[in-house]
C-alpha cells in the first residue's frame, strides 16, 4: 500500500451518465496528478495539480472531463456523459519535492 | 514532447535466469527515469530510478542503467523468482513535472 487511496475501485456505468472519482495523496505530497490506463498501454497522463492549482492538463482531457483539488488535499476526477471510449483505469498519484511518483490502486471504470 | 519506447512487450524467462528490458527516449531534456512493477488490478509500483547524473544504480537483485548519449536506458533483474512476474514499464520525465511511460513488457518468470 503506497498510502495513496481512490474511490470507488471499481465502477460501471452507462453511457451517457456522469461518474466522480475520489483520490486521496499522501498527506504531505502537495504535487497530484491523474492518469489513464488502458489495458496493455501505459499510464497516459492527464492533469498535474500542485497544491489546489490546476497547473498541467494533457490535450486528453477533453471537456467532458473536470478534475478539481479545492483544499489542496484530496482531488476529484469527473468525467460527464461518458461515453465507452471512456472506459480505461483512472490512476492517481502523489509526490513531494522529490521525483519519486507514487500511485493509488485506481479506480475501474467501465462504460456500458 | 517525450516519447518513451520499450522492449520487448513480453519476455519469457527461467526461474532463476536474468530479465533485461529495455527502454529508448526521445527528449534530451528528460533527466529521471523510474521504473515500474504492475500486478493485475494494481497500480504501478515504483521500484528503482535513475537521475540523469547517473549511470547506473543497484538495489539488491534489480539494477538499472543509463547512456544519455544514445538515449536509452535498462532495467536489469537477477536470479528472478516466480514473483518477479508482473509488467514492468519504464518512464522518463521531462522537466518541470510529467512522467512519459513505456508500453509496458509482460515479465513471466517460469519455475
Amino acid at each position: 500500500d503506497t498510502g495513496v487511496s481512490q474511490d470507488p475501485r471499481h465502477k460501471i456505468t452507462k453511457r451517457g451518465q456522469n461518474v466522480t472519482f475520489r483520490c486521496d495523496p499522501i498527506s504531505e505530497h502537495n504535487r497530484l496528478y491523474w492518469y489513464r490506463q488502458t489495458l496493455g498501454q501505459g499510464p497516459e497522463f492527464l492533469t498535474y495539480f500542485q497544491n489546489e492549482a490546476q497547473l498541467e492538463k494533457s490535450r486528453l482531457l477533453s471537456d467532458r472531463f473536470s478534475a478539481e483539488r479545492p483544499k489542496g488535499s484530496f482531488s476529484t476526477l469527473e468525467i460527464q456523459r461518458t461515453e465507452q471510449g471512456d472506459s480505461a483505469m483512472y490512476l492517481c498519484a502523489s509526490r513531494h519535492r522529490d521525483e519519486k511518483l507514487f500511485f493509488g490502486s485506481g479506480t475501474q471504470l467501465s462504460v456500458l | 514532447g517525450e516519447n518513451v519506447e520499450q522492449h520487448p512487450s513480453t519476455l519469457s524467462v527461467q526461474e532463476g535466469d536474468s530479465a533485461v528490458i529495455k527502454c529508448t527516449y526521445s527528449d534530451s531534456a528528460s533527466n529521471y527515469f523510474p521504473w515500474y512493477k504492475q500486478e493485475l488490478g494494481k497500480g504501478p509500483q515504483l521500484i528503482i530510478d535513475i537521475r540523469s547524473n547517473v549511470g547506473e544504480k543497484k538495489d539488491q537483485r534489480i539494477a538499472v542503467t543509463l547512456n544519455k548519449t544514445a538515449k536509452h536506458f535498462s532495467l536489469h533483474i537477477t536470479e528472478t523468482q516466480p514473483e518477479d512476474s508482473a509488467v514492468y514499464f519504464c518512464a522518463g520525465r521531462r522537466p518541470p513535472n510529467m512522467l512519459t511511460f513505456g508500453g509496458g513488457t509482460r515479465l513471466m518468470v517460469k519455475p
